[in-house]
């Protein structure tokens, strides 16, 4: 069974950066996996942030980007806002219609 | 963008089944794969499975093959999921979500709806 992993928690201060990671357990994860970043609040259904790896949809605010980073999919937060404090999960698609999401990164804005 | 009105909370005894729908509007239906999504009180996403947007083929976790079922209603833009022999860790909110292209890219999600299976 894959698994994806992330960072279960981290911390940032306000205007600072931080950045997550999505590793499978499969092997490097590359472009040919359309990594997808989402975004979920308490009580909301997540909200999609980042596709194919480093695309944004036109809601997403400047300040996250996707990149890959070391064989694993990365999401970038620059300049923190409050508003930020959130779980973000990836999405990572394996091919043949399968996909498995990251275990899942609680951001603290602290 | 596709709006998702899911059906509401369901209760259910351990070994039963249980079918989810999923309304869509404001955008052509068909166009789109449409994924579930579950979570588990206090828990991560997890990845269901997903239905064509003809409805001709469906994908889903290994964890839930031999009893799970995805279907689509053209006609009533509706998307259904069925899960079999239900278990209490079905417990679950289950979210159904559009996919333009396939990839994962999940735009539009439904409101969730809350399974609870209970002996």
């Amino acid at each position: 069974q894959t698994v994806v992993t992330q960072e279960p928690s981290l911390t940032v201060s306000p205007g600072g950066t931080v950045t997550l990671t999505c590793a499978s357990s499969t092997g490097a994860v590359t472009s040919n996996n359309y990594p997808n970043w989402f975004q979920q609040k308490p009580g909301q259904a997540p909200r999609a942030l980042i596709y194919s790896t480093s695309k944004k949809h036109s809601w997403t605010p400047a300040r996250f980007s996707g990149s890959l980073l070391g064989g694993k999919a990365a999401l970038t937060l620059s300049g923190v806002q409050p508003e930020d404090e959130a779980d973000y999960y990836c999405l990572v698609s394996y091919g043949g219609g399968t996909y498995v999401f990251g275990t899942g990164t609680t951001v603290t804005v602290l | 963008q596709v709006q998702l009105v899911q059906s509401g909370a369901e209760v259910k005894k351990t070994g039963a089944s249980v079918k989810i729908s999923c309304k869509a509007s404001g955008h052509t239906f068909t166009s789109y794969y449409t994924h579930w999504v579950r979570q588990a009180p206090g828990q991560g996403l997890e990845w269901v499975g997903l239905i064509s947007p003809g409805g001709d083929r469906s994908s889903y976790a290994q964890k839930f093959q031999g009893r799970l079922t995805m279907s689509r209603d053209t006609s009533t833009a509706t998307v259904y999921m069925e899960l079999r022999s239900l278990r209490s860790e079905d417990t679950a909110v289950y979210f159904c979500a559009t996919d333009l292209f396939g990839y994962g890219d999940l735009t539009s999600w439904g409101q969730g709806t809350l399974v609870t299976v209970s002996s």
